[in-house]
């Protein structure tokens, strides 16, 4: 079965620094989004990308964040200087047409 | 704004079915879905219900929908210990749009 694949599983990184979180959507796919759980806390949206642009952004996404589809396949997530509270498990999801939609097994981001 | 409200934890023996239940505000939802988050994995997608049913059946699952109370539930028979596991709640109001999520349960199903 097809699957969203994201990369790498785990991250450490210190804070200020940038980070790119790597997905690569099922290749039927068409729209993409970016999500996070905090640890105990809710999953919540930050992005969604459809057409090669940003179709909605939650509060969350500020400047610091930035997602591209830079070849067709991939999509990825920047965090441009990291903060302690980026701390999290973030998913990537794709969905074609229909209502269901598939997520990747998430990298989790430490910012130390 | 939209919410998704959860029990935290739901604990069964095994065999015997299992109930988790949520509850949303959004009167504009038209999706709602059940998602499964084993130990250190990702969200897999167990099912969804469109807003103008009210059962769906999936082997051994079943979703219920009260559209008036805006309460769902999934039902999980003859529970096994691999069902241990988080379980999420989510709604939109379109099936492009974002998900809303709940807070989850944990499922504990004991031997």
């Amino acid at each position: 079965e097809p699957e969203v694949t994201q990369t790498p599983s785990h991250q450490v990184t210190q804070m200020g620094q940038e980070v790119i979180l790597r997905c690569v959507p099922i290749s039927n796919h068409l729209y993409f989004y970016w999500y996070r759980q905090i640890l105990g806390q809710k999953v919540e949206f930050l992005v969604s990308f459809y057409n090669n642009e940003i179709s909605e952004k939650s509060e969350i996404f500020d400047d610091q964040f930035s997602v591209e589809r830079p070849d067709g396949s991939n999509f990825t997530l920047k965090i441009r200087s990291t903060k302690l509270e980026d701390s999290a498990m973030y998913f990537c999801a794709s969905k074609k047409l229909d209502p269901g939609y598939t997520f990747g097994s998430g990298t989790r981001l430490t910012v130390v | 704004g939209e919410d998704v409200e959860q029990s935290l934890f739901l604990s069964v023996r095994e065999g015997d079915s299992s109930v988790i239940n949520c509850t949303y505000t959004d009167s504009s939802s038209t999706y709602l879905y059940w998602y499964k988050q084993e130990p250190g994995a990702g969200l897999q997608l167990l099912t969804y219900i469109f807003s103008n049913m009210d059962m769906k059946q999936d082997q051994r699952l079943t979703v219920l929908l009260n559209k008036k109370d805006k309460h769902l539930s999934l039902r999980i028979a003859d529970t096994q210990t691999g069902d241990s596991a988080i379980y999420f709640c989510a709604e939109t109001s379109s099936g492009y749009s974002t998900l809303t999520f709940g807070k989850g349960t944990m499922l504990l199903v004991s031997p």
